[in-house]
């Protein structure tokens, strides 16, 4: 089956542009997860779509960050205006359900000088 | 809030060793635990999936366990190779929430 489609995969922006990553997940899933991964760290949830509704945002800077999963498939994560400490990698994840496992894409590297 | 920790946080062994990483959690309502491998510049590939009924499950030369009582796993790596090195990290899913947490990682370099 096809993995989990993430891009670009390397983005370089300045502080205060906007940015905008695009995540395609595994057919089927209906669940899809963004997380950030600063260097040296383990990712960190942002947020969990249901279909294309959404189940958990708490951690999610909603002042700049902001996410969409329009139809229940594909998603985007924006960030706007981007700060140095956005800097990071943008991890999409798909699962069938909780009891699953979880699926990874690539990434997109980002970062803001 | 669940907290996962993973010890040691860096290991470099000879080739051929045996392996033994540890992953510690807080909160023993989890639904499954997961051990993923990163290499660097890349993504997470998943290597061993527990769920919360189970107690251990092996693919090849890996092992992984879970002890919820004590609030542990571990990941055993038999006869370790140079393609082996990258970073391993243990991620929980539970306590009502479906989303992954994950440990800081555990860098593994093998030497040939």
């Amino acid at each position: 089956e096809a993995g989990v489609a993430q891009s670009p995969r390397y983005k370089i922006i300045e502080k205060r542009q906007s940015v905008a990553f695009w995540c395609n997940p595994i057919s089927g899933h209906a669940t899809l997860y963004w997380y950030q991964q600063i260097l040296g760290q383990g990712p960190k949830l942002l947020i969990q779509f249901q279909n294309n509704g959404v189940v958990d945002d708490s951690q999610l800077p909603k002042d700049r960050f902001s996410a969409e999963r329009l139809k229940g498939v594909d998603s985007t994560l924006k960030i706007q205006p981007a700060k140095l400490e956005d800097s990071a990698v943008y991890l999409c994840a798909s699962s069938l359900n909780s009891r699953g496992g979880y699926t990874f894409g690539s990434g997109t590297r980002l970062t803001v000088v | 809030k669940q907290e996962v920790t993973q010890i040691p946080a860096a290991l470099s062994v000879p080739e051929g060793e045996n392996l033994v990483l540890n992953c510690s959690f807080t909160d023993s309502a989890i639904y499954n635990l997961q051990w993923f491998r990163q290499d660097p510049g890349k993504g997470l590939t998943s290597l061993l999936l527990i769920q919360s009924s189970q107690r251990e499950q092996t693919s090849g030369r890996l092992n992984a366990s879970l002890d919820k009582s004590s609030g542990r796993s571990t990941l055993y790596i038999a006869a370790s190779q140079p393609g082996d090195s990258a970073t391993y990290l243990c991620a929980f899913s539970g306590g009502g929430a479906d989303g992954l947490t994950f440990g800081k990682g555990t860098h593994l370099i093998i030497q040939p």
